[in-house]
């Protein structure tokens, strides 16, 4: 099955400064990487996502970029604000699977 | 839309007892999945619905766990007996045919 794992595990920056995650994936047959901002107590919010037939996808302040030879796909957020502090996780699917499987979250941390 | 329900949000229990989770997708939405999320596993897929039906429940830990779908608008995850190991958020997630899924706020599960 499918493996995914996400790096680092927390990350600290300081407000205004970009913020990038990495997630790596196992199943070449994956096309479907979505993201989601987990704040604390509710529930993981889908904030971008990307289908393996593009290669980058932008949203305001958030872009996600996808390498499928290499089998990886990154997070990048730019001018961070306090309010982008929470938990980030990356995952894959085969679209038509719906099984979606997560990396183990990015606690991200923007510094006033 | 009030988005996806879940109830109870907190839920406390002894050991051997029976413990129920209740999820009301959003209007619309034919897929559902049950997902649990520790700090040891981080986010499961315990099992999903397509139109009511179960697909796939490969992701449920053993018998004392069992999900249905009755209608559209419910579905129930119960645990028959709870132990200490099931402490835990469940979350209920819902999409329709554009793939995104959405998440409810979750209950947390604390079983002593």
């Amino acid at each position: 099955g499918e493996n995914v794992e996400q790096h680092p595990s927390t990350l600290s920056v300081q407000e205004g400064d970009s913020a990038v995650i990495k997630c790596t994936y196992s199943d070449s047959a994956s096309n479907y990487f979505p993201w989601y901002k987990q704040e604390l107590g509710k529930g993981p919010q889908l904030i971008i996502d990307i289908r393996s037939n593009v290669g980058e996808k932008k949203d305001q302040r958030i872009a996600v970029t996808l390498n499928k030879t290499a089998k990886h796909f990154s997070l990048h957020i730019t001018e961070t604000q306090p309010e982008d502090s929470a938990v980030y996780f990356c995952a894959a699917s085969m679209i038509a699977g719906n099984m979606l499987t997560f990396g183990g979250g990015t606690r991200l941390m923007v510094k006033p | 839309d009030a988005g996806v329900i879940q109830s109870p949000r907190h839920e406390v229990t002894e050991m051997g007892q029976e413990v129920t989770l209740r999820c009301k997708p959003i209007s619309g939405h034919d897929y559902l999945f049950w997902y649990r999320q520790t700090m040891m596993r981080g986010l499961e897929l315990l099992i999903y619905f397509n139109n009511n039906v179960p697909i796939d429940d490969s992701g449920m830990p053993e018998d004392r766990f069992s999900a249905k779908m009755p209608n559209a608008s419910f579905s129930t995850l119960k645990i028959q007996p709870s132990e200490p190991r099931d402490s835990a958020v469940y979350f209920c997630a819902t999409r329709s045919n554009s793939y995104e899924q959405y998440f409810g706020p979750g209950t947390r599960l604390t079983v002593t």
